[in-house]
């Protein structure tokens, strides 16, 4: 098993320009999300989905929009990437109400 | 919402010696209290969790303790090692449409020889 695995690993993007990180997770669980990681402030929700159908806001939405495209994939799309985007993304996915196991990560700069 | 406090932010031991990180959490209907660890570079990955019917809960050098009425909870790591050596979160959860989690702002733990 893969577990959690996200693309890209690494992206460098203009301000303005739009971009789509990838997740996929082959553990068969229900709930998927995404956070962000930025120093000194944890790890931050932005949306999360609780099951396939459905996604909701977390903490820091703004900015992010996802689409829980089937059971396995769930990706996060920035429309217009702003200098306060840069940090490092986390997908996770988890059991209704088991551990949240974490992808590696995607490290985006935006300049 | 939930608010999750995390104390320290920095945390230097010497190997063998114990460390105690402590988090509060803001909402009494959290029932799910998992820590993370993750080294530099890497992702975070859970070491111990606990539920709110359980006071405490331990697993070989490391325990969590829970106080429901304070709305505390504490890592415990005893013996430490220089592989111990990480970013440490702690976090909080009420459960219901998935398991979304709350973090603090997590403690670096440097275990020094």
């Amino acid at each position: 098993n893969a577990g959690v695995t996200q693309t890209p690993k690494f992206q460098v993007l203009k301000t303005g320009q739009s971009m789509t990180l990838q997740c996929a997770q082959d553990m068969n669980h229900n709930s998927m999300y995404w956070y962000r990681q930025d120093p000194g402030m944890g790890l931050r929700l932005i949306y999360y989905s609780a099951s396939e159908g459905t996604t909701d806001k977390g903490e820091v939405p703004n900015g992010y929009n996802v689409s829980r495209l089937n059971k396995r994939e769930f990706s996060l799309r920035l429309e217009s990437a702003a200098p306060s985007q840069t940090s490092v993304y986390f997908c996770a996915s988890s059991r209704e109400q088991g551990e949240q196991y974490f992808g590696p990560g995607t490290r985006l700069t935006v300049t | 919402g939930e608010n999750v406090e995390q104390h320290p932010s920095t945390l230097s031991v010497q190997e063998g010696d114990s460390a105690v990180i402590k988090c509060t959490y803001s909402d009494s209907a959290s029932n799910y209290f998992p820590w993370y660890k993750q080294e530099l570079g890497k992702r975070p990955q859970l070491i111990i969790d606990i539920r709110s019917n359980v006071g405490e809960k331990k697993d070989q050098r490391i325990a969590v303790t829970l106080n429901k009425t304070a709305k505390h909870f504490s890592l415990h790591i005893t013996e430490t090692q220089p592989e111990d050596s990480a970013v440490y979160f702690c976090a909080a959860s009420k459960g219901g449409g998935g398991n979304k989690l709350t973090f603090g702002t997590g403690t670096q733990l440097k275990v020094e020889l």
